[in-house]
């Protein structure tokens, strides 16, 4: 099945550094969702886009829709040991008869004493 | 806390065996999804299920199978299991067609030996 290209793979921080992430898809998409997962646990929806070019914050974090439609952004700011986990992009085209999420391959934060 | 329960948890049974995987949306919800998590393939979506009715089908083998009852749970069928089918199974919800942000379920992890 078809999954996205998200970068970089891995990450290895230090407590208080941003974080930045993208995804890209070689489909547009009308949605973008970026979820965490921690281990042993369902995904957590963390940010919904729904606009080429859309910029969106909670907290920390904040995402961006690409204007291409075929990309996605997600930065963390300020990093602190809850943000280790799984991030996953996920695209939708949310047509009727066609809600399926896509998701992108996945970035593992990990954060360095 | 998504609201999505997943029953259950943990799930270990043997090549050729029929299991059942069950799944109860948030409240209100009446959209159903079915995704698969395998370490080759990531999450694949594998079908959705709107008040009662299929709406999509996905990267769904056909030794799988599933339903969604007057009350709005799921399940899903997996027979003649094979070892490759050992993976974390994901259900989410949301309450409409259309609706794009989708709120998983804490999984079952299904292992065949």
């Amino acid at each position: 099945g078809q999954q996205l290209n998200q970068s970089p793979q891995s990450m290895f921080i230090q407590e208080g550094e941003d974080v930045s992430m993208n995804c890209t898809s070689s489909s547009i998409f009308n949605t973008w969702l970026w979820y965490k997962q921690d281990p042993g646990e369902g995904p957590v929806l963390l940010i919904a886009l729904y606009k080429a070019g859309e910029l969106t914050s909670n907290g920390r974090l904040t995402a961006q829709f690409g204007i291409t439609r075929k990309d996605s952004f997600l930065n963390i700011s300020a990093s602190i040991p809850s943000d280790v986990g799984i991030y996953f992009c996920a695209g939708q085209l949310a047509n009727f008869g066609n809600e399926k999420l896509t998701f992108g391959t996945g970035t593992r934060l990990t954060i360095i004493p | 806390d998504s609201g999505v329960t997943q029953t259950p948890k943990h799930l270990i049974t043997a090549t050729g065996q029929r299991v059942t995987l069950r799944c109860s949306p948030r409240s209100g919800d009446l959209s159903v999804y079915w995704y698969q998590q395998s370490l080759d393939q990531g999450l694949q979506f594998l079908i959705h299920y709107y008040n009662g009715e299929e709406r999509a089908k996905g990267n769904i083998l056909e030794r799988f199978s599933a339903q969604q009852f007057p009350d709005l749970h799921s399940e899903l069928n997996l027979s003649s299991l094979e070892l490759g089918d050992s993976a974390l199974y994901f259900c989410a919800s949301n309450r409409r067609l259309g609706g794009n942000e989708q709120f998983f379920g804490p999984g079952t992890r299904l292992t065949v030996l």
